[in-house]
């Protein structure tokens, strides 16, 4: 079973307000990823980091902003939440090396912005 | 760019029928090709995953099979049981993974 954790699980807060979704992972893996997800519905790519000090868009474009000070900690931030950014937020994280790209996921941060 | 396509996006089955979830990628130098299984509320798990040097590969009731020629890859469900029923992604990978939309598995008891 893999070892990354976010927090919250859930979470309802009013527009405008500045939120932050944590993720940690023991792993030791270099490579870190957010996906958005509407239930049950596709894995959208919004933030991945190849490691330290490095963090790239993904392929849907996102209001919210990532950090990578750390390894294990790659948390997500939106400074005032709206309404449509109410989902799922998957934090995921794979090794370099011959396990490939391996991807482990968190259990999700499900938000809802009223 | 890169495409991973998932047939069908929805699954109905007997319990205790077989399910079979196809899927078709487009870079040819995909070389990983992961399954992963989403139940409600929960993070996608994976499940079973196949290298390109592998043809066919079995793990008690779930067997995944590869066709690079024709960039081709399938999961195959035996014997049905309803905490089968799940969304279940496919996934192909050489440096970058792209992820497959989704089938969306039921199985009625």
């Amino acid at each position: 079973e893999a070892d990354i954790y976010q927090t919250p699980r859930y979470l309802v807060i009013g527009t405008g307000k500045k939120i932050t979704l944590e993720c940690s992972q023991t792993m030791g893996h270099d490579k870190m990823y957010w996906y958005q997800q509407d239930p049950g519905m596709e894995l959208h790519l919004i933030h991945y980091s190849y490691g330290v000090n490095s963090t790239e868009k993904g392929d849907l474009s996102s209001e919210s902003t990532v950090s990578r000070i750390r390894t294990e900690h790659f948390p997500l931030t939106l400074e005032s939440a709206r309404p449509s950014h109410t989902s799922q937020y998957l934090c995921a994280s794979s090794a370099t090396g011959f396990s490939g790209n391996t991807i482990y996921f968190g259990e999700g941060s499900w938000l809802t912005v009223v | 760019g890169e495409n991973v396509e998932q047939h069908p996006s929805t699954l109905s089955v007997q319990e205790g029928d077989s399910a079979v979830i196809k899927c078709t990628y487009s870079d040819s130098a995909s070389n990983y090709f992961p399954w992963y299984k989403q139940e409600l509320g929960k993070g996608p798990q994976l499940i079973i995953d196949i290298r390109s040097n592998v043809g066919e590969k079995k793990d008690q009731r779930i067997a995944v099979t590869l066709n690079k020629t024709a960039k081709h890859f399938s999961l195959h469900i035996t014997e049905t049981q309803p905490e089968d029923s799940a969304v279940y992604f496919c996934a192909a990978s050489y440096d970058k993974v792209i992820f497959g939309p989704g089938t969306s598995l039921s199985v009625i008891p």
